[in-house]
């Protein structure tokens, strides 16, 4: 089965920074990786998919990169809807996905 | 515009049977793989499985296989989830969801439903 492994679990930041969270599979998984975000009491929301390519409607602040087997998702300038949890996800075609544990994102 | 609507909230005892839907509109049903997806507090987001409704085709996680079933109905653009015998581990969220496009891998998602909150207790 191919893990993910997600750092930091919980990221305190203020808005206006710069962060960036880490995905890291057990084997090579390049470049089917996507991001999420998710709201308390809200469905997730798909941010990036094969590891760089912004979903639709997604603010440019967001951003993707990465290879192999380590992603990373950078937010630039944090806004104040950005707080929320972020989860990476790796997928094929037809081969089951498997979701990182997630990152909380709070505000300092 | 694409929708997946679920069934309600459901509260069920261990060992009972359960069988939630998503119903899909707004898009070609047949053409698009619809995944579920569960969610708990400890586990977090776990992939289950997909089915394509053209043809029923199905591909589950293994930590899935054979502990649960997806399913369709075409003529009502509905797909299922279904448990034979619930056990207290199951509750959690669970969300059906698409892909934006045929040319995207099925198993990524941009649309999803509202989730469905299953209890199972005694």
């Amino acid at each position: 089965d191919i893990q993910m492994t997600q750092s930091p679990s919980t990221l305190s930041a203020s808005a206006g920074d710069s962060v960036t969270i880490t995905c890291r599979a057990n084997q090579t998984i390049d470049p089917w990786l996507a991001w999420y975000q998710q709201k308390p009491g809200k469905a997730p929301n798909l941010l990036i998919k094969r590891a760089s390519i912004l979903d639709d409607g997604v603010p440019t602040r967001f951003s993707g990169s990465g290879s192999g087997t380590e992603f990373t998702l950078t937010i630039s300038s944090l806004q104040p809807d950005d707080f929320a949890t972020y989860y990476c996800q790796q997928y094929d075609n037809y081969y089951p996905g498997t979701f990182g544990q997630g990152t909380k994102v709070e505000l300092k | 515009e694409v929708q997946l609507v679920q069934s309600g909230a459901e509260v069920k005892k261990p060992g009972e049977s359960l069988k939630i839907s998503c119903e899909a509109s707004g898009y070609p049903f047949t053409a698009y793989w619809i995944g579920w997806v569960r969610q708990t507090p400890e586990k977090g987001l776990e992939w289950m499985g997909i089915i394509y409704p053209d043809d029923s085709d199905t591909r589950y996680s293994p930590s899935f296989q054979g502990q649960v079933t997806i399913s369709v109905d075409r003529s009502i653009r509905t797909a299922y989830l279904q448990w034979s015998s619930l056990k207290a581990s199951d509750t959690a969220i669970y969300y059906c969801a698409r892909a934006r496009s045929v040319y995207d891998s099925p198993g990524v998602f941009a649309y999803w439903g509202q989730g469905t909150l299953v209890t199972v207790s005694s």
